[in-house]
């Protein structure tokens, strides 16, 4: 079956460390997005990318940094310098420029700062 | 920018009943997409219905229904027949219909946590 998967589901960190949050897509989809989840605030765009080798910065980029060397694969870093990373991170994916723009999701990951 | 405002944090339903959630957006593009997603516990975001703005009819999807309002900026959902499976966050999202350079990112509201009561 098609999807998006993220890995891993729940990671801890310490404080001061890099961690990077996995984000894989079959649905042979051009663009992928990486949304933060804090309650009460809704998603707020972080990263995305419409193509391979390209990216754009969201609204709340700062501390995080990502990659596309593949179409399949979207990885976010968070960084030491994210003021306040314990969130849920959700990717997800989209044709391109298709009429209907739904985006299809990945179950999540729950990053926590210990 | 656009922006998306879902001003009920929390609803209520009792199961069987119908609910409606209200979204207002601001924007001065003409050519948009509406959306609300649903977010059960598992966290999964699950498209529930949209709505594209040159449509004046109001899209159904079951017991999933909006009430699209584009001079208003309105697009409420109505869920009919309610059931325990429909308890979730429900979040509300604006697309922009303009081909430019920021691609598909949609723009989300707060959300509204709905509770069904058995």
């Amino acid at each position: 079956d098609g999807g998006i998967t993220q890995s891993p589901k729940y990671l801890f960190r310490k404080e001061g460390q890099n961690v990077t949050l996995s984000c894989e897509q079959n649905l042979n989809h051009d663009a992928m997005y990486w949304y933060r989840q804090d309650p009460g605030q809704g998603l707020r765009l972080i990263y995305y990318s419409q193509i391979v080798n390209d990216f754009q910065k969201g609204d709340i980029a700062e501390g995080y940094s990502v990659s596309r060397e593949k179409k399949e694969s979207f990885p976010l870093t968070v960084t030491s310098a994210q003021k306040n990373p314990t969130a849920f991170y959700l990717c997800a994916s989209t044709l391109g420029r298709s009429r209907t723009g739904e985006l299809f999701f990945g179950e999540g990951s729950r990053l926590t700062v210990l | 920018a656009q922006t998306v405002t879902q001003s009920q944090p929390e609803m209520s339903v009792q199961e069987a009943e119908t609910v409606t959630l209200s979204c207002t957006y601001d924007t001065s593009e003409s050519d948009y997409y509406l959306f609300w997603y649903k977010q059960p516990p598992s966290r999964q975001m699950i498209l529930v219905i949209r709505q594209e703005a040159y449509k004046q009819q109001n899209a159904t999807e079951n017991r999933f229904s909006v009430n699209f309002q584009k001079a208003a900026k309105s697009f409420s959902l109505k869920i009919s027949d309610s059931q325990l499976g429909d308890a979730a966050m429900y979040f509300c999202a604006y697309r922009s219909g303009v081909e430019k350079s920021s691609g598909d990112k949609l723009t989300f509201g707060t959300g509204t946590r709905l509770a069904v009561r058995p």
